[in-house]
C-alpha cells in the first residue's frame, strides 16, 4: 500500500526567502504527482501536477520529481503571508485509468512571516 | 475554468441522523468523482472513486451501506452518510476529474455530530 509522507511538518519562512517542501512515497511505479494547499481546514486548491522527471513550474511554485530516489519537492519562490497554509503532497497511479485515488501526505503546515 | 461546488458547506447534525451532501462539477464534465474525509487530526482519506458507467469502487472501511453514492450525469454526484456518529465528523471533500486529467475539489462539507 502507497505510503506518503511528508517533511518538515511545519516550516516558518521570512517573506521573500524561497520556502522548500518535501514528500517521499513507496511506491516507485507512481507516476502521477500533485502538490495541492488547503487554507485553515477549507477544500483544496490544486498547485503543480507532474508526471514525468525534472522539473515544472507554474508561476512561483516549482515541483522536482526523483522517482528514482522516491522524492517530489515543491519549492516556493517568493513567499508572501497569503502563501500561509498547509501544503499536501498526492501521490496516484495513472495506470487503469484511476488517477483519482489519490494517497495524501499529512502536509507541511508553511507560515510565512512579514 | 473548472469548478467544483460542495454544498451544504457545514452541517450539525444529530448522531444516529442522516446527511446529505451534493458535487457539482461547473465548466468541465467529470467523467471520474472522488470522495474524500478529512477527520480531525487526520490527512484526507479516500472514502469511494466513482467513474460514470462502471461501479462505484469503495476503499477499504468504507461501505456503500454506509456511504450511498449517486452519480447520474458528468457534471453532478451526491453522497450520503448514513446514521452518523462522532467518528463520521470531519471535512467530506468531493474530487472531480477535469481537464489535463487533474483531480479539483470543491471547498468541502464538514459534517458535525452532536
Amino acid at each position: 500500500q502507497q505510503k506518503v509522507q511528508q517533511s518538515p511538518e511545519s516550516l516558518t519562512v521570512s517573506e521573500g526567502a524561497m520556502a522548500s517542501l518535501n514528500c517521499t512515497f513507496s511506491d516507485g511505479t507512481s507516476n502521477n504527482f500533485r502538490w495541492y494547499r488547503q487554507h485553515s481546514a477549507k477544500g483544496l486548491e490544486v498547485l503543480v501536477s507532474i508526471f514525468s522527471d525534472g522539473e515544472k513550474e507554474e508561476g512561483r511554485f516549482t515541483a522536482h520529481l526523483n522517482r528514482a530516489n522516491l522524492h517530489v519537492s515543491l519549492h516556493i519562490r517568493e513567499p508572501q503571508p497569503s502563501d500561509s497554509a498547509v501544503y499536501l503532497c498526492a501521490v496516484s497511479m495513472r495506470a487503469g485509468g484511476s488517477n483519482a485515488k489519490l494517497t495524501f501526505g499529512k502536509g507541511t503546515k508553511l507560515s510565512v512571516k512579514s | 475554468g473548472a469548478l467544483v461546488y460542495q454544498y451544504p458547506r457545514r452541517t450539525i447534525c444529530k448522531s444516529g441522523t442522516s446527511m446529505r451532501m451534493e458535487c457539482q462539477a461547473v465548466g468541465f464534465q467529470a467523467t471520474s468523482v472522488a470522495w474524500y474525509r478529512q477527520s480531525p487530526q487526520k490527512t484526507f482519506e479516500l472514502i469511494a472513486l466513482s467513474t460514470v458507467n462502471s461501479a462505484i469502487k469503495y476503499e477499504q472501511n468504507f461501505t456503500q451501506e454506509k456511504f450511498p453514492i449517486s452519480h447520474p450525469n458528468l457534471s453532478f454526484s451526491s453522497m450520503t452518510v448514513l446514521n452518523a456518529y462522532l467518528e463520521d465528523r470531519g471535512l467530506y471533500l468531493c474530487g472531480a476529474k477535469g481537464p489535463g486529467n487533474t483531480l479539483y475539489f470543491g471547498e468541502g462539507s464538514r459534517l458535525i455530530v452532536v
